[in-house]
C-alpha cells in the first residue's frame, strides 16, 4: 500500500510562475523526501526534512511539513522549463529507519 | 562518475525464462534496494539489503529473489520471469537506511512477452 499520496496527479504553470505540490502520508514519520524524476530517467534526491522540522530550504526548493495533518508540501518558486518532471514524496515509517515508501507522484509540466 | 549502475538497460524475455538484473554502486553505502515502477502506481519496494549480509522482502517480493554478493553489489533475479513482472526496476543505495537520500540507478526496463 502507498503511504504517500501526491496532489495534483498532474500540474501544468507557465515558466516563471511558482508550482505547489502535496503530500499526505498516513503513520508517524521520522523523515519525509522529495525526488524528481525526469522521463526515463532515474529518480534524483532534492530535499529531506526530519520530524522535527517544519520548513526547509534549498535553492528555488522550499518544503513544509506538518506531522499533525500528516502533510507536506513542495514549492518550486520561479519555475524553469527544465523543472517539467514528476515529483515523488517518499516517507520511511517511525519504525525501523530501513526503507522509503513512495507515492504516485506529481507530474509536472512547465510551458515555455 | 560515482554513483548505481545497473544492468542491462533493456531486456525482452519470454514467459519462463530468468534473468538477474545486475546493480553496483561505488559510495560505500551500507543500504540496497530494489523497486519496481509501474503507470499510475510509484515505486514498490521489491527486496532490501540494510547492510551487508542481509536482505528482507519489501511490498512486492514474490517472483523475486536477491543476492548481496558484497558491499557494493545486489542483483535481483527473475527465476520464471511472468508478464506481470514487465516493469522498470530501480536499484538505490543510502548510506544508512533512511536517514539520508537515495542514490538511484539509471534502471533497467524489462519487457516479458
Amino acid at each position: 500500500s502507498q503511504q504517500g499520496e501526491e496532489d495534483p496527479q498532474a500540474l501544468s504553470i507557465q515558466e516563471g510562475e511558482n508550482a505547489t505540490m502535496n503530500c499526505s502520508y498516513k503513520t508517524s514519520i521520522n523523515n519525509l523526501q522529495w525526488y524528481r524524476q525526469n522521463s526515463g530517467r532515474g529518480l534524483v534526491h532534492l530535499i529531506l526534512i526530519r520530524s522535527n522540522e517544519r520548513e526547509k530550504h534549498s535553492g528555488r526548493l522550499r518544503v513544509t511539513l506538518d506531522t499533525s495533518k500528516k502533510s507536506s508540501s513542495l514549492l518550486i518558486t520561479a519555475s524553469r522549463a527544465a523543472d517539467t518532471a514528476s515529483y515523488f514524496c517518499a516517507t520511511d515509517a517511525n519504525f525501523g529507519n530501513e526503507k522509503l515508501t513512495f507515492g504516485t507522484g506529481t507530474r509536472l509540466t512547465i510551458i515555455p | 562518475n560515482a554513483g548505481v549502475t545497473q544492468t542491462p538497460k533493456f531486456q525482452v524475455l519470454k514467459t519462463g525464462q530468468s534473468m538477474t538484473l545486475q546493480c553496483a554502486q561505488d559510495m560505500n553505502h551500507n543500504s540496497m534496494y530494489w523497486y519496481r515502477q509501474d503507470p499510475g502506481m510509484g515505486l514498490r519496494l521489491i527486496y532490501y539489503s540494510a547492510s551487508e549480509g542481509t536482505t528482507d522482502k519489501g511490498e512486492v517480493p514474490n517472483g523475486y529473489n536477491v543476492s548481496r554478493l558484497n558491499k557494493r553489489e545486489f542483483s535481483l533475479r527473475l527465476e520464471s520471469a511472468a508478464p506481470s513482472q514487465t516493469s522498470v526496476y530501480f536499484c538505490a543505495s543510502s548510506g544508512a537506511g533512511t536517514i539520508y537520500g537515495y542514490t538511484f540507478g539509471s534502471g533497467t526496463r524489462l519487457t516479458v512477452v
